[in-house]
């Protein structure tokens, strides 16, 4: 089944305890992006990576790193997390930066809560 | 700037009545795309429908139908005979050079 897998579904974890949030997609898209998705602002576009070694910063990048070693795998990373990322956060995946005539994929959600 | 508007925060409807949702977008790009999305309680995001900048005939799926008019930049959808399973967070998007999606409207269907 085509799909973007994002682990873990759930996650509280205490400020400043660095955490990695994997996602991985086996469709051999190009494309990959993360969003996080708070009350009334929508999806906000964290990073996005156009492809293997080639990652950039979205509208919300402060606080987070990305890497794209592999074509399936974008991981998310904390360094140091603070209670204003507790939210809810997407990976999402598609064959270019524009979309197809599926849209993006976007994995199942992370619920992060930092305290 | 690119950006989307969706104004309508939340909209509360009785079962069996038609909601028309407003998307609005800004863009210096001739060419881009436009996307709507659900999200249900359960909270995944279920991709609906993308349109092309260059293809504005309205389109109809079932219950669901979209105008997109470039003259006004929107893209708006219509749920037609609403059921409560209809109940969700709807997100307009847009594709330029990157995708960014509107703070998003919530539907409730009461039956």
């Amino acid at each position: 089944e085509a799909q973007v897998t994002q682990n873990p579904r759930y996650l509280i974890t205490v400020t400043g305890k660095k955490l990695t949030v994997t996602c991985s997609q086996n469709m051999n898209h190009e494309y990959m992006s993360w969003y996080r998705q708070d009350p009334g602002l929508g999806l906000r576009q964290i990073y996005y990576s156009m492809n293997v070694e080639v990652t950039d910063k979205g509208d919300v990048p402060e606080g987070y790193k990305v890497s794209r070693k592999e074509k399936r795998n974008f991981p998310l990373i904390l360094e140091s997390p603070s209670p204003n990322q507790t939210s809810l956060y997407f990976c999402a995946s598609s064959q270019t930066y524009r979309g197809s005539n599926y849209g993006y994929t976007f994995g199942s959600g992370t619920r992060l809560t930092v305290v | 700037a690119q950006k989307v508007t969706q104004a309508q925060t939340e909209i509360s409807v009785v079962e069996k009545e038609d909601v028309t949702l407003d998307c609005v977008y800004e863009t210096r790009d001739t060419t881009y795309y436009l996307f709507w999305y659900k999200q249900p309680p359960s909270g995944e995001l279920v991709f609906l429908i993308r349109r092309n900048s260059f293809d504005e005939q309205n389109e109809i799926s079932g219950r669901y139908s979209w105008n997109f008019q470039k003259s006004t930049s929107s893209f708006n959808f219509t749920i037609t005979a609403s059921q409560v399973v209809d109940s969700a967070v709807y997100f307009c998007a847009l594709s330029d050079y990157k995708l960014s999606f509107g703070a998003g409207t919530t539907v409730t269907v009461r039956a």
